[in-house]
């Protein structure tokens, strides 16, 4: 059972075109960060979200925490090439066992931007 | 700058020849992890250190293991790569298990089994 589920999986617009990528799960989440990871490369961390509810804005990428804490998104406006990429969302589900809880990522929406 | 680095970046070896991939870290983080990525997939967590803690995921095959001698360093060790283990190797890090769990990760070791 895959804990989060990334939509759309795939995602290629025309640059200056809006988007939003969605992270959701039936379990709640202490936090979710989001990142980014080129290819070739490491992904690279964006923003955590911790609060329900919760509005963080990066330039032109706006993240949101839902207010169960059980779904993320990430919306970008007027798309660039530089914005193509893997997005994951990841973060540790909140059990009442309490203690470490280990890291689940996201499926991944690869965004491809065409100039 | 305080980072996360990998080397090499490009690994090729041959079927069944054992494979050293190396990480170190600037950041003074107490948590280091290793993952496996596959052609786009989400991350694999093949295991972790807190400190020099241990830890091993179920699925994690026997032929992977891992030291990590000081807090700066960690090696991942390939005993008999197969073909299905040409992938993406990557190395991160987190302050502690519990502080967000934010991970920062290294650009990555591809590695390419003959």
């Amino acid at each position: 059972t895959q804990l989060l589920e990334q939509s759309p999986q795939f995602l290629s617009i025309q640059e200056g075109e809006n988007l939003t990528v969605y992270c959701n799960s039936s379990s709640v989440f202490s936090s979710l960060q989001w990142y980014r990871q080129e290819p070739g490369e490491g992904p690279v961390l964006l923003v955590t979200v911790v609060t329900g509810g919760e509005v963080k804005k990066l330039k032109r990428l706006t993240f949101q925490f839902g207010d169960a804490r059980k779904d993320s998104s990430l919306h970008i406006t007027a798309a660039q090439p530089g914005d193509t990429g893997l997005y994951l969302c990841a973060g540790p589900p909140d059990f009442d066992s309490g203690g470490y809880q280990k890291v689940t990522f996201g499926t991944g929406t690869k965004l491809q931007v065409i100039p | 700058d305080a980072m996360v680095i990998q080397n090499p970046r490009y690994q090729v070896t041959q079927f069944g020849k054992p494979v050293t991939l190396s990480c170190s870290q600037t950041l003074n983080h107490n948590v280091m992890y290793w993952y496996q990525q596959k052609s786009s997939q989400a991350p694999k967590l093949l295991f972790h250190y807190y400190d020099k803690d241990f830890n091993n995921e179920a699925d994690t095959p026997d032929n992977f293991q891992s030291r990590r001698p000081n807090t700066s360093f960690c090696f991942l060790d390939i005993r008999s790569p197969g073909l299905g283990d040409a992938a993406m190797y990557l190395c991160a890090t987190s302050r502690d298990r519990s502080y967000t769990y934010e991970q920062y990760f290294g650009p990555g070791t591809r590695l390419t089994v003959t």
